[in-house]
């Protein structure tokens, strides 16, 4: 079974630029999430996906944060314009909506370096 | 929003032996799920063990296992016989059921070092 892809696995732009993302989750995994992660901290939640709805994004920054999923599959992440403070890996995770198989698997990341 | 508190952020542990992660976690909800997921450095995060909060049988996986006290709202990952692969950040995360939204809230973390 192939896992979460993402890509790139690295950016680096200067503030102000914009950068995209991009996911693609298990197949047949309905919920899809993109996280946030600071240098020594835990994965924060930024949007998390039912099929191609939102179910959650309460703290992405949409002032400069959007993302969307197309036909309920793949993702995109973008942010525009870059701060310094996005400086972070972006996660993309994606699990099956049902009780019992509730694990959630992850991508390698994105590692976005803002200078 | 549930908050998920990791207040280990290292610890060591001879090879070998054994070590406790702790985390504890703040809820109103009363069917939720629980997990220990490892990141080794510059590498995928992967699952450890889960719990369901229904059952009262703490999860078990080889070398991995929990003590779940669900009324003092604790869940503590036991690392036995430790070994140099075990190194890595471990996140405690919490997930709310499906009927509320599946989200997941992860901790701070805990930097594993394993001493050969």
């Amino acid at each position: 079974e192939a896992g979460v892809a993402q890509s790139p696995r690295y950016k680096i732009i200067e503030k102000r630029q914009s950068v995209a993302f991009w996911c693609n989750p298990i197949s047949g995994h309905a919920t899809l999430y993109w996280y946030q992660q600071i240098l020594g901290q835990g994965p924060k939640l930024l949007i998390q996906f039912q099929n191609n709805g939102v179910v959650d994004d309460s703290q992405l920054p949409k002032d400069r944060f959007s993302a969307e999923r197309l036909k309920g599959v793949d993702s995109t992440l973008k942010i525009q314009p870059a701060k310094l403070e996005d400086s972070a890996v972006y996660l993309c995770a994606s699990s099956v909506w049902t009780r019992l198989y509730n694990e959630q698997f992850f991508g390698p990341g994105t590692r976005l370096t803002v200078l | 929003a549930q908050t998920v508190t990791q207040s280990q952020p290292e610890m060591s542990v001879q090879e070998a032996e054994t070590v406790t992660l702790s985390c504890t976690y703040d809820t109103s909800e009363s069917d939720y799920y629980l997990f220990w997921y490892k990141q080794p450095p510059s590498r995928q995060m992967i699952l450890v063990i889960r719990q369901e909060a229904y059952k009262q049988q703490n999860a078990t996986e080889n070398r991995f296992s929990v003590n779940f006290q669900k009324a003092a709202k604790s869940f503590s990952l036991k690392i036995s016989d430790s070994q140099l692969g075990d190194a890595a950040m471990y996140f405690c995360a919490y997930r709310r059921p499906s009927d509320t939204g599946n989200q997941f809230y992860f901790g701070t973390g805990t930097s594993l070092t394993v001493i050969p």
